[in-house]
């Protein structure tokens, strides 16, 4: 099975602010990952598949990049509306999520 | 529209079983998989597997293949997840999503709360 390791658990930002999270998979997943934000008390929201295409009404603050095992994921210029939870998934072999990044106002 | 519309919220003994519902609507039900997540209070994500509309076939996380079953209905587009033997660790938020790759569209979630 394919891990994947997401950092850092929380972080602290001002409004401005760039942020960036990273996941590390345990092998090679050929681009195959997708960002997710989740709100308190709300399903998971997909803004970013395959490493870098945003969804449709992800704005383009946020953006991704990475290859084989390495990947990240930013938000440029943090806005109030940021502040939420965030998680990578790995969909090359089967499905496998991160453990979730916090994002806090500072 | 997209919607996945999930059944309501479960309080539930341990040992029982749970049956919960992910009824899609707006697409073609049998052109994408539908998948099941697991959130524990405060926690990440976990996948459960998946099930395939258009053949029936399931796949699941090993770590749930005794847990979990998903069965389908194509003719009412609803998909359906079974917890069994629950125990307290079985609490938490169970979604069902949609995918042909990256999930997409999720339902609402379904609170299942294992208490004696």
């Amino acid at each position: 099975d394919i891990q994947m390791t997401q950092s850092p658990p929380s972080l602290s930002a001002s409004l401005g602010d760039k942020v960036t999270i990273t996941c590390q998979a345990s092998q090679n997943i050929n681009k195959y990952i997708a960002w997710y934000q989740q709100k308190p008390g709300k399903a998971p929201r997909l803004l970013i598949r395959y490493t870098s295409t945003l969804e449709s009404g992800t704005p383009s603050r946020f953006s991704g990049s990475g290859s084989g095992r390495d990947y990240s994921f930013s938000i440029s210029n943090v806005e109030s509306e940021d502040i939420a939870s965030y998680y990578c998934l790995q969909y090359d072999n089967l499905w496998t999520f991160g453990g979730g990044t916090k994002l806090e106002l500072k | 529209q997209v919607k996945l519309l999930q059944s309501g919220a479960a309080l539930v003994k341990p040992g029982d079983s749970v049956k919960m519902s992910c009824k899609a609507s707006g697409y073609t039900f049998t052109d994408y998989i539908i998948h099941w997540v697991k959130q524990s209070h405060g926690k990440s994500l976990e996948w459960i597997g998946y099930i395939n509309p258009y053949s029936g076939g399931p796949n699941y996380n090993e770590k749930f293949k005794s847990k979990a079953t998903l069965t389908v209905d194509k003719f009412s587009s609803t998909a359906y997840m079974e917890f069994s033997r629950l125990t307290s660790e079985d609490s938490a938020i169970y979604y069902c999503a949609r995918s042909l790759g990256a999930l997409d569209y999720w339902g609402q979630g379904v609170m299942v709360t294992v208490s004696s």
